[in-house]
């Protein structure tokens, strides 16, 4: 149980578009899911945190408006990278947490986002 | 603020080797501590988490981690190590307080098995 399944694993895209990513737990509820950036490396630094039906809530320092975060469903979060620069390309992971008590303290992860921007 | 610290971003050991990998913390409140695995292309794996209660715990594939309040400590061992244990092992941290469960991870150390 709690899988989390990350989509796609892998973009390269050109400078200037835009690239969708896909978070879905897939065998239960995720109230509040989150988003990592990964350097080569380097430790996972959150971008920010999204709660169903809600706004995200961003880090200091993240461009809330060049990372578009979407989180409609209990099952769905997608983070859009919008008019991506080769300073972006990294890696992404997303993570889900249950709602409850206990719950909440565990993040369950998907496996990342590869992105490379041309 | 809270932070994580893991000292020594590479370590090697021979199988059937102690493993130790090693993590310190600072928090202004009791923290919740957590260790994660990587495996190569995987996302992160929860492999045990300390909250209240115990202070050695036990997690998966033979794993255990031992909080140390007076030390700041949750270092991770494992007895006897196996050539699939090869892997990312990043620490976090978590307030116990609070309404969100952000996490704050170490750097990461990579653990190399060898034969």
């Amino acid at each position: 149980g709690a899988v989390v399944s990350q989509h796609p694993s892998w973009v390269i895209c050109k400078s200037g578009t835009s690239v969708k990513i896909e978070c879905r737990s897939l065998d239960f509820q995720a109230t509040t899911m989150f988003w990592y950036r990964q350097f080569p490396k380097q430790s996972l630094m959150l971008m920010a945190t999204s709660n169903e039906g809600s706004k995200a809530t961003y880090e200091q320092g993240v461009e809330k408006d060049k990372f578009l975060i979407n989180h409609a469903s209990l099952t769905l979060s997608t983070l859009t990278v919008t008019s991506a620069h080769p300073e972006d390309s990294s890696f992404y992971i997303c993570s889900a947490s249950q709602f409850g008590m206990e719950a909440k303290n565990i993040q369950y992860f998907g496996a990342g986002t590869r992105l490379s921007v041309l | 603020a809270q932070s994580v610290t893991q000292l020594g971003s590479h370590v090697s050991v021979s199988e059937g080797a102690l493993v130790l990998l090693r993590c310190n913390y600072s928090s202004s409140v009791p923290p919740y501590l957590f260790w994660y695995v990587q495996y190569p292309n995987q996302g992160l794996q929860l492999l045990l988490k300390y909250t209240t209660g115990a202070t050695l715990v036990k997690g998966i594939n033979g794993f255990e981690a031992e909080f140390k309040k007076s030390e700041t400590s949750f270092h991770l061992t494992k007895p006897s190590a196996h050539m699939s244990d090869a892997a990312e092992y990043f620490c976090a941290v978590k307030n116990s307080g609070g309404s969100n469960n952000k996490l704050t991870f170490g750097k990461g150390t990579v653990l190399t098995v060898n034969p």
